[in-house]
């Protein structure tokens, strides 16, 4: 059972290029996540979606697109990649339970911009 | 979301019960409270998540005071496996819309 699975796991990219991280979850959850994770900190959420064709921004949703097509997929976009979106990556896909999201996340991907 | 305040870190014996505190004190009726957990270099895990009752799963154990100003996450016998950053996080309604993290309780367990 695959999960939550993120690509590419490590990435540089130059300042100004823009990039797409992958996401993709086989479990048919309705709900999915994007957040990042700077060094010594929480995460914050970037953007979410409770369903196919419905998306919204979380706390730090500047210079991030996201698009929700599938039930299966969420694909974060970097538009133009500053140093500032130097980070740690988690996708993360969730269900009800008890009146509650229970959420699963990805491994990660770690994101360099120079 | 109503704020959590945890100890930066807390430090225990293998094989002895762990108790993680949580102070919640500006709750609502309807926030739920959660326990996740992040192992270096890795996603967050669920741990467990409650309303008003106690909660047991095959994790832990999660003691949710009477008034529900605070909660405590137990761990029955930590192992070295059990060494994370436990974050315990509250959500207006489901969580639907994501969570909020702080920066959790450092676990450190001595073998």
């Amino acid at each position: 059972n695959a999960g939550v699975t993120q690509t590419p796991k490590f990435q540089v990219l130059k300042t100004g290029q823009s990039m797409t991280l992958q996401c993709a979850q086989d479990m048919n959850h309705e709900y999915m996540s994007w957040y990042r994770q700077d060094p010594g900190m929480g995460l914050r959420l970037i953007h979410y979606s409770v369903g196919a064709g419905i998306t919204d921004q979380g706390e730090v949703p500047n210079g991030y697109n996201v698009s929700r097509s599938t039930t299966e997929d969420f694909p974060l976009r970097l538009l133009s990649a500053a140093p500032s979106q130097t980070s740690v990556y988690f996708c993360a896909s969730s269900y009800r339970d008890r009146g509650a999201n229970t959420i699963y996340f990805g491994e990660g991907s770690w994101l360099t911009v120079v | 979301d109503a704020k959590t305040t945890q100890p930066n870190s807390m430090e225990s014996n293998e094989e002895e019960p762990v108790h993680l505190p949580c102070n919640h004190s500006t709750i609502s009726g309807t926030d739920y409270i959660h326990w996740y957990r992040q192992l270096p270099s890795q996603g967050p895990e669920y741990v467990i998540h409650g309303l008003t009752s106690n909660v047991n799963n095959r994790m832990a154990s999660l003691a949710i005071a009477e008034d529900r100003k605070s909660s405590t996450l137990i761990l029955h016998r930590a192992t070295l496996r059990d060494a994370a950053v436990y974050y315990c996080i509250l959500t207006r309604g489901g969580g639907a819309d994501g969570l909020t993290f702080g920066k959790g309780t450092h676990l450190i367990i001595q073998p």
